[in-house]
């Protein structure tokens, strides 16, 4: 079955330390989307990139990094510089930019300890 | 820029009951309008999705309205089901751009 595959389900961070959530999709979708969950927020955009090897940041990409070397895959990195990380981070993707809606996947919820 | 509010954030009903659960959005000029559903601690699962042009979308009990003039979509639930117990998230996209706006969802729980 075609989906979005999200990893770790659950992530810990340790103050200084980087991370990164893993995203991969078999939808063939050329659109791929980070977004930040808070409790009694509505889900605000990091990242996103529309094509291999592009992508642009969204209204929080602040302490975020991403990348896109292969159009299946659009990973996320949490820097240090990202004071406030605990949240609940979705990915999504789209084809046709949106017009066709979008598909999320399951979530990783990053804990910093 | 582009608002989304969902009112009420939180219903509850006996089940069976037909309900409504209402989206409103500030900027007129979409794209389209999207309905999810997220269960606790899990990921967005899409049930209807409207395009401007549309003015209503079904999937079995489920049905979605979108009024771009008055600013407002609705989700109607026919028959609802403990199962339905859930956040419903509507999100926007826009035109000329490719970010979803989101409500802050409303919990509904369906009461055996």
């Amino acid at each position: 079955d075609g989906g979005i595959t999200q990893s770790p389900k659950y992530l810990f961070r340790k103050e200084g330390q980087n991370v990164t959530l893993s995203c991969e999709q078999n939808l063939n979708h050329d659109a791929m989307y980070w977004y930040r969950q808070d409790p009694g927020q509505g889900l605000r955009l990091i990242y996103y990139s529309q094509i291999v090897n592009d992508f642009q940041k969204g209204d929080i990409a602040e302490g975020y990094s991403v990348s896109r070397e292969k159009k299946e895959s659009f990973p996320l990195t949490v820097t240090s510089a990202q004071k406030n990380p605990t949240a609940f981070y979705l990915c999504a993707s789209s084809e046709d930019r949106g017009f066709y809606g979008y598909t999320f996947g399951s979530g990783t919820r990053l804990t910093v300890v | 820029k582009q608002e989304v509010t969902q009112i009420p954030a939180a219903l509850s009903v006996p089940e069976g009951e037909n309900l409504v659960l209402n989206c409103s959005f500030t900027d007129s000029a979409i794209y389209n309008l999207q309905w999810f559903r997220q269960d606790p601690g899990k990921g967005l699962t899409s049930l209807l999705l409207i395009q401007s042009s549309q003015r209503e979308q079904t999937s079995g009990r489920l049905n979605a309205s979108l009024d771009k003039s008055s600013g407002r979509s609705t989700l109607y639930i026919a028959a609802s089901q403990p199962g339905d117990s859930a956040t419903y998230l509507c999100a926007v996209r826009d035109f000329g751009n490719e970010k979803l706006t989101f409500g802050t969802g409303t919990r509904l729980t369906i009461i055996p």
